[in-house]
């Protein structure tokens, strides 16, 4: 199966900004996601980009593709405490949707 | 209001039991999926739905069985034989499994504890 990697752990100052990496192995996915998980939640679809696009802006949020390197990432502008969970990044392959182990982003008021 | 319900949000169970979580969609998808969810691992497959009455193996579907007698409808038994059940399960639905209808949304989730 697909292996996706990401950090496990972030923690940033509110107001700055923060940056999630995710590496993938498969590159069939036609669209990748960002999921955010607040505690004890389920997962919340923040965003998503098109393979073919290489940037994606979503008001604070912006989302990098670089496919050759087989690199995702996710930037939140202006961090804010209301950020701090765990996000995730997706992609299907064939039948099945593929996770990162999840970032667990803390923001430090 | 569209959505995913899991119920219970906390279940306790005791070694040797069988215990069923509910997930049912009111957004008719045609594709239903269970994940499991431990700390540090991120979210593994246990079983897929793409249509009634059809359902896939995912990673880690030892010890677990599903059923799909309805569209709306895709319970998870946690079997005796599953030798680390406790975990917190997520059920998810989409669309379909092609392209950007494989977007996946998700229930609350549901906490299994054994004792």
């Amino acid at each position: 199966g697909e292996d996706v990697e990401q950090s496990l752990f972030l923690s940033v100052r509110e107001g700055d900004s923060s940056v999630i990496n995710c590496t993938y192995t498969d590159s069939s996915s036609t669209y990748l996601y960002w999921y955010k998980q607040e505690p004890g939640a389920g997962l919340q679809l923040l965003t998503y980009i098109f393979s073919n696009m290489d940037m994606k802006q979503d008001q604070r949020l912006t989302v990098l593709l670089n496919k050759k390197d087989k690199h995702l990432s996710l930037r939140i502008a202006d961090t804010q405490t209301g950020d701090s969970a765990i996000y995730f990044c997706a992609g299907p392959t064939g039948n099945q949707f593929y996770f990162g182990t999840g970032t667990s982003l803390t923001v430090i008021p | 209001d569209g959505g995913i319900t899991q119920s219970p949000k906390y279940l306790f169970r005791k070694e040797g039991q069988n215990v069923t979580l509910s997930c049912e969609q009111n957004l008719n998808h045609d594709a239903m999926y269970w994940y499991r969810q431990d700390p540090g691992q991120g979210l593994r497959l246990i079983y897929y739905s793409q249509i009634v009455n059809d359902f896939q193996k995912g990673d880690i579907a030892e010890g677990y069985s599903v059923s799909r007698e309805k569209k709306e409808s895709f319970p998870l038994t946690v079997t005796s034989a599953q030798k680390n059940p406790t975990a917190f399960y997520l059920c998810a639905s989409s669309p379909g499994t092609s392209g950007r209808i494989n977007e996946q949304f998700f229930g609350p989730g549901t906490r299994l504890t054994v004792l």
